[in-house]
């Protein structure tokens, strides 16, 4: 049973670009959580999706947007990056929150802004 | 703002049992405390999930006192492969999960 998939692994982009990273929840999983992890910190939450809408967010801003799909999977876009959007973006997936334990966390993107 | 408080490192030889202190002072009655590990470069990873007393699985043990503000986390006989960040986190189980810092667990042969 595969658990989250997150691509790609790693990505470098210029200042100013836009940047879309993917993910693949969990089987039986339906929301899909996003998270910001930069080096030292533990992961910030940046939001939620659930049946293919943003249920929750957390304190980033708008240039930061997502999108589920039908099939549960989802994507994390960023536009106009800046050097301190590089870090490792992390997805997590679970069972519409039925536990705390129901969440599954993937290997991350690692985002690095020049 | 992480609801949590928790030493930021630990050192520790092989073999020996760990035990890492998290205090929680103003957890909710329906929060539960979960405990996670991340690897380098790895996602985190759910060890134990505990509300009261002692829970233990195949990994760790988790303590939790009776008035549950605070708990620990107990690693028995750690390996080298135990080196890792330990974080600490109580929610009532329908919110996202909020991280702090974690601590740092070095494991010395």
């Amino acid at each position: 049973d595969a658990g989250v998939t997150q691509s790609p692994t790693h990505l470098i982009k210029t200042r100013g670009q836009q940047v879309t990273l993917r993910c693949s929840p969990k089987s039986g999983h339906d929301t899909v959580s996003w998270y910001q992890q930069a080096l030292g910190q533990g992961p910030q939450f940046i939001f939620q999706y659930y049946e293919e809408e943003e249920r929750q967010r957390g304190n980033f801003p708008d240039r930061f947007s997502g999108h589920q799909f039908p099939n549960y999977s989802s994507e994390l876009n960023v536009n106009a990056l800046l050097l301190g959007d590089s870090a490792l973006y992390l997805c997590a997936s679970n069972e519409d929150r039925k536990d705390n334990y129901g969440y599954t966390f993937g290997s991350g993107t690692r985002l690095t802004v020049v | 703002l992480a609801k949590t408080t928790q030493p930021i490192s630990m050192d520790s030889y092989e073999g020996q049992e760990v035990n890492i202190t998290c205090s929680h002072n103003n957890i909710a009655t329906n929060d539960y405390i979960t405990w996670y590990q991340q690897f380098p470069s790895q996602g985190p990873r759910f060890i134990i999930q505990g509300y009261k007393t002692k829970v233990t699985n195949e990994v760790a043990s988790l303590f939790i006192p009776a008035d549950r503000k605070s708990s620990t986390l107990s690693l028995p006989r750690v390996s080298l492969s135990d080196t890792a960040v330990y974080y600490c986190l109580v929610d009532p189980g329908n919110t996202p999960l909020v991280f702090g810092k974690g601590t740092r667990l070095s494991v010395i042969a």
